[in-house]
């Protein structure tokens, strides 16, 4: 059974950093596309980011609103997926998800491209 | 930049058929495969249709997904509604390498 499992949310001021993680069991983690994605308060999904797996090429990608602040990371030792969140404002307060396809490209396995989602963490930036 | 629009809020009885729309702003929605995912109150999202009209295992075969080239848009239909579908729906798609989702709609089962 897929499991995601995000930890390392809380309250932190604003300007200051944040690392989440998130713990994956039930596939092959190292060939697993890695996704995070978000939500305000009240407010629908948002795309944060992505990450491939080592073997087509362990490239990452960001939006827009997080590219020079945010950083994807992976540890396919760990099985772990890290978000780190640096200079954090107001606005990036939300629920942090992350997503998982554990077949990129696979017809028989995949089931797209966040087919699996961890359960969320607040975080919160707040004075 | 590419967006996806879906009608704020829908509702239908119980037994009823409900189809959510996703309209694509430029190009083809077509180019890309579209996802859809499902979020109850207080939960994660979770997939209900993937590469336009899969479904995951354990998804009723209620849930359907389909592509209008003409419209540009994407669609998820609910047949056969239960109370238990009433809940947020998220279409998904790419604008290259970025990660696009729709606004979301409520499903009000009712």
């Amino acid at each position: 059974e897929v499991q995601l499992v995000e930890s390392g949310g809380g309250l932190v001021k604003p300007g200051g950093s944040l690392r989440l993680s998130c713990a994956a069991s039930g596939f092959t983690f190292s060939n697993a596309w890695m996704s995070w994605a978000r939500q305000a308060p009240g407010k629908g999904l948002e795309w944060v980011g992505r990450i491939k797996s080592k073997s087509d090429g362990g490239t990452t990608n960001h939006a827009a609103p997080v590219k020079d602040r945010f950083s994807i990371s992976r540890d396919d030792s760990r099985n772990t997926l890290y978000l780190q969140m640096n200079s954090l404002k107001i606005e990036d307060t939300a629920v942090y998800y992350c997503a998982a396809d554990p077949a990129p490209g696979n017809y028989y396995d995949s089931q797209g491209p966040m087919g699996y989602w961890g359960q969320g963490i607040l975080v919160t930036v707040s004075s | 930049n590419f967006m996806l629009t879906q009608p704020h809020s829908v509702s239908e009885s119980p037994g009823k058929t409900v189809t959510i729309s996703c309209t694509g702003s430029s190009g083809s929605i077509a180019s890309n495969f579209v996802q859809w995912y499902q979020q109850r109150p207080g939960s994660a999202p979770t997939t209900v249709i993937y590469d336009d009209n899969r479904r995951p295992s354990g998804v009723p075969d209620r849930f359907s997904g389909s592509i209008d080239s003409s419209s540009n848009s994407a669609s998820l239909t609910i047949s056969g509604l239960k109370t238990e579908d009433e809940a947020d729906y998220y279409c998904q798609s790419f604008d290259g390498n970025n990660v696009i989702f729709g606004g979301g709609t409520t499903l009000t089962v009712l």
